[in-house]
């Protein structure tokens, strides 16, 4: 199976732009989550989702939002970047029902706002 | 809130020699799920080991395994026989009601 895919691997942006990053799960996963990774605040939860739905959100304000289509494919938009989003942003997918099952990370999109 | 501390950011270990990185938690579930996760530099985070809640045996996974004090909501992973490959960071996370939530991490770094 193809594992976690995530496009651009690499982004730069200016502050004040908008971004979308996309996620490809592993063939039969239906939840993917979204996180952000920064060398001062670790991994942080952004959201999840599941079949379409954001079935769980972390504590980031409204300019980071996602969504899920049909196929699981997911994305992450971030609007009116600032300095502070560059961040290594991680996506991971899980099995359908994602009970403690394993989580299948992405290599990541590293995003960098000047 | 459910919350994941590693209190180790840094440690080093000599090749062959064992070594034991530290992780507590907190939540008010009784049915968690805990996980320990490696991201080697500059590569993808890979599941290392897998804890249920509702176990009491600890797991292991080769030369990792874990010891699980749940009433001191400790889940500490030790490494034997450590390689060069184990150099990278190391994730403790706590997993229940679909919230994940992750340690700042361990950078641990296998010296030859």
């Amino acid at each position: 199976k193809a594992g976690v895919t995530q496009t651009p691997r690499y982004l730069i942006k200016t502050r004040g732009q908008q971004v979308t990053l996309s996620c490809s799960p592993i063939s039969g996963h239906r939840s993917v989550s979204w996180y952000q990774q920064t060398p001062g605040q670790g991994l942080q939860f952004l959201f999840e989702y599941f079949s379409e739905t954001q079935r769980n959100k972390g504590n980031f304000p409204g300019r980071f939002s996602g969504r899920q289509f049909s196929n699981s494919r997911s994305e992450m938009n971030v609007s009116t970047l600032e300095l502070g989003d560059s961040a290594l942003y991680l996506c991971a997918s899980s099995t359908p029902d994602r009970r403690g099952d394993e989580q299948y990370f992405g290599p990541g999109t590293r995003l960098t706002v000047t | 809130a459910q919350t994941v501390t590693q209190s180790q950011p840094e440690m080093s270990v000599q090749e062959a020699e064992t070594v034991t990185l530290s992780c507590t938690y907190d939540t008010s579930e009784s049915n968690y799920y805990l996980f320990w996760y490696k991201q080697p530099p500059s590569r993808q985070m890979i599941l290392v080991i897998r804890q249920e809640a509702y176990k009491q045996q600890n797991a292991t996974e080769n030369r990792f395994s874990v010891n699980f004090q749940k009433a001191a909501k400790s889940f500490s992973l030790k490494i034997s026989d450590s390689q060069l490959g184990d150099t990278a960071m190391y994730f403790c996370a706590l997993y229940n009601n679909n919230d994940m939530r992750f340690g700042a991490g361990t950078r641990l770094t296998v010296k030859p």
